[in-house]
């Protein structure tokens, strides 16, 4: 069965960095786009980012921008969010999450989600 | 971007009622572009529906979403006590695809 297992997160201070990995398994990884959504304490859900599955095109939400890098190795089958100069409003817990179809875009719902990971920004 | 209205922000019903949730765009998503996901506490969400008809993998027909353009319903007939969690619509017609801010379905 598909399984999505987060790992890396943690408290970290407001302009630092901090890296979350996502190991897949139970599915042909490489042939799946890849995402990322996040959920803030009691808040709803907001995607991040996208990587295609051969991880040549990438896309990003506003919020994240120019401090947020997505990428993957096929090879390991890992999904990793580079995420730099962070903010206390990046405070959440992040989610890798797949879409049911092999297509690039975020314009596409979720049909695996992994259990996520919580980062909290603070000083 | 699509900002997705959901209300009411909390129903508070009783096991074998049924419950109607409501999630309204702000422009058009056409009839299939819409999608339902229910969480509960320390749980990632987990998809219900999607498109015009689409139920997901295990879903009981319990659970059905309606709607077009720019308002959608989620029904659950019959609740039943594992049914009480947090409701939240996604649409998928435009990028970025974007999410309501949740119903909590609560038990009276």
């Amino acid at each position: 069965q598909v399984q999505l297992v987060e790992s890396g997160g943690g408290v970290v201070q407001p302009g630092k960095s901090l890296i979350l990995s996502c190991a897949a398994s139970g599915f042909s990884f490489r042939s799946y786009a890849m995402h990322w959504v996040r959920q803030a304490p009691g808040k709803g859900l907001e995607w991040v980012a996208i990587i295609s599955n051969d991880g040549r095109h990438k896309d990003y939400a506003d919020s994240v921008k120019g401090r947020f890098s997505i990428s993957r190795d096929n090879s390991k089958n890992t999904l990793d969010l580079q995420m730099n100069s962070l903010r206390v409003e990046d405070t959440a817990v992040y989610y890798c999450a797949r879409p049911p179809a092999k297509y690039y875009g975020s314009d596409i719902y979720f049909e695996y989600w992994g259990q996520g990971n919580m980062v909290t920004v603070s000083s | 971007e699509i900002v997705l209205m959901q209300s009411p922000g909390t129903l508070s019903l009783s096991p074998g009622e049924s419950a109607t949730l409501s999630c309204r765009a702000s422009q058009s998503v056409g009839s299939t572009y819409l999608a339902w996901y229910q969480q509960k506490p320390g749980q990632p969400p987990r998809l219900l529906t999607f498109g015009a008809y689409g139920r997901a993998t295990g879903i009981p027909d319990r659970f059905s979403g309606s709607g077009s353009g720019t308002d959608f319903t989620l029904t659950i007939s019959k609740l039943e006590p594992e049914d009480f969690a947090v409701y939240y619509c996604q649409q998928y017609a435009r990028s970025p695809g974007t999410f309501g801010q949740g119903t909590k379905l609560e038990i009276k």
